[in-house]
């Protein structure tokens, strides 16, 4: 058990849905990144998330934001779906000294 | 920002055999070198890192080497065996306000017993 739950764990939306996904980080833990990892692809930072801000950003459109709680748990939503949006999303915690830096299971979307 | 590059894409060995990964990194201020082992439908999982203040580290049949003047790191892994099949990710910390992790493209490694 690698401590960061993801949920849902498989998820299929329309096009032109909203979806939110959800991460909490490992115990200790303090910032949330979150990634994007198409088939065969690496994954592909989105953002990442400390004292409940967003502190960067990667080369995703305003469809893509988030959120972090003061529990540190943070959420990702994807506003207007496309068919290209299907992926595997990866939520990775981590303390500022980047130790233990850990991937959740992931949430596979299906935008159909 | 950073981009990680990694060589080959493919690589298979027979079991007992060592494989070696090479990836190269473009930001010299990139200060930690994950490797990461993702399996079939599975998240992936850390197996070794490297920080810029080291020159080589170990674990058992792993090994990562990190050369900041060629801004290159591999990934050795000696006396391959079956369940060492997978696909392997290099990534690179981009350093003080670039807090992100920048993953190669991956390298399927598989090992034929």
């Amino acid at each position: 058990d690698a401590g960061v739950t993801q949920s849902p764990t498989h998820l299929i939306k329309t096009r032109g849905q909203q979806v939110t996904l959800r991460c909490s980080p490992k115990s200790g833990h303090d910032t949330v990144s979150w990634y994007q990892q198409a088939l065969g692809q690496g994954p592909q930072f989105i953002f990442q998330y400390y004292e409940e801000e967003e502190r960067q950003r990667g080369n995703f459109p305003d469809r893509f934001s988030g959120h972090q709680f003061p529990n540190y748990s943070s959420e990702l939503n994807v506003n207007a779906l496309l068919l290209g949006d299907s992926a595997l999303y990866l939520c990775a915690s981590s303390s500022q000294s980047l130790n233990g830096y850990t991937f959740g299971s992931g949430t596979r979307l299906t935008v159909v | 920002g950073e981009n990680v590059e990694q060589h080959p894409s493919t690589l298979s060995v027979q079991e007992g055999d060592s494989a070696v990964i090479k990836c190269t990194y473009s930001d010299s201020a990139s200060n930690y070198f994950p490797w990461y082992k993702q399996e079939l439908g599975k998240r992936p999982q850390l197996i070794i890192d490297i920080r810029s203040n080291v020159g080589e580290k170990k674990d058992q049949r792993i090994a990562v080497t990190l050369n900041k003047t060629a801004k290159h790191f591999s990934l050795h892994i000696t006396e391959t065996q079956p369940e060492d099949s997978a696909v392997y990710f290099c990534a690179a910390f981009g350093g003080y306000g670039n807090n992100r992790l920048a993953f190669g493209k991956g390298n399927q490694v598989v090992v034929i017993p």
